[in-house]
């Protein structure tokens, strides 16, 4: 069946490093592609997708290519902020119905 | 904008109590969900619906019961409750279309079963 990997985590930076959190998935057809991040005592809110091969999706400097020759949605930010200490999670949207699966979550801290 | 609500936020169960998580969106959406978040192991699917009516089995099902009157809530029922189900359950709904698919989550229901 379909899924999702994530590297394990904890991720523990310094501020203005670059990150990278990799994912990889296994599906079959053409799923969309997500990134979650969930603040502490938070539910999920999305920080970007693509919906095919190639689409880049951005959003509050974080990027993520659509790989397919590799199966791959690497996370990646330039300069990251104490901010952005909180919890992603990579995710495929299977079939029509748009059942998500996700991956087990990465968490990311991020110290002055 | 209320996007998704669930309620409550906070319950504590004895083993073979039952309840029901609430969930309510004023957003339209045809598709609804139900997830559990374990540590270390994402969210898992319970139970989902595609319209008012319809409802289907996740990845993770036994011990919970849905149904869908409106567009609008999706409850999700505990029939039993057991410690295995101590866990943060989120409710999430999106649109069915490719472009607009991306899911929109409540704040989470942190269910302890004692």
């Amino acid at each position: 069946g379909n899924s999702v990997t994530q590297m394990e985590g904890p991720v523990t930076l310094s501020e203005e490093a670059f990150l990278t959190i990799n994912c990889t998935y296994t599906a079959t057809g053409y799923p969309s592609l997500f990134w979650y991040v969930q603040y502490p005592g938070e539910g999920l809110q999305l920080l970007l997708k693509a919906t095919k091969a190639d689409d880049k999706g951005s959003n509050k400097g974080f990027e993520a290519t659509y790989r397919k020759e590799t199966t791959s949605f690497h996370l990646e930010k330039g300069s990251v902020q104490v901010s952005d200490s909180a919890v992603y999670f990579c995710a495929l949207s299977e079939g029509g119905y748009n059942k998500l699966i996700f991956g087990a979550g990465t968490r990311l801290a991020v110290h002055p | 904008n209320a996007g998704v609500t669930q309620t409550p936020k906070f319950q504590v169960l004895k083993t073979g109590q039952s309840m029901t998580l609430q969930c309510a969106q004023d957003m339209n959406h045809e598709y609804m969900s139900w997830y559990r978040q374990d540590p270390g192991m994402g969210l898992r699917l319970i139970h989902y619906s595609v319209g008012a009516g319809i409802t289907d089995q996740g990845e993770v099902p036994n011990g919970y019961n849905v149904s869908r009157s409106t567009t609008e809530d999706f409850p999700l029922r505990l029939l039993s409750a057991a410690p295995s189900q101590t866990s943060v359950y989120f409710c999430a709904s999106s649109y069915p279309q490719p472009g607009r698919n991306e899911a929109f989550f409540g704040q989470g229901t942190r269910l302890t079963v004692v």
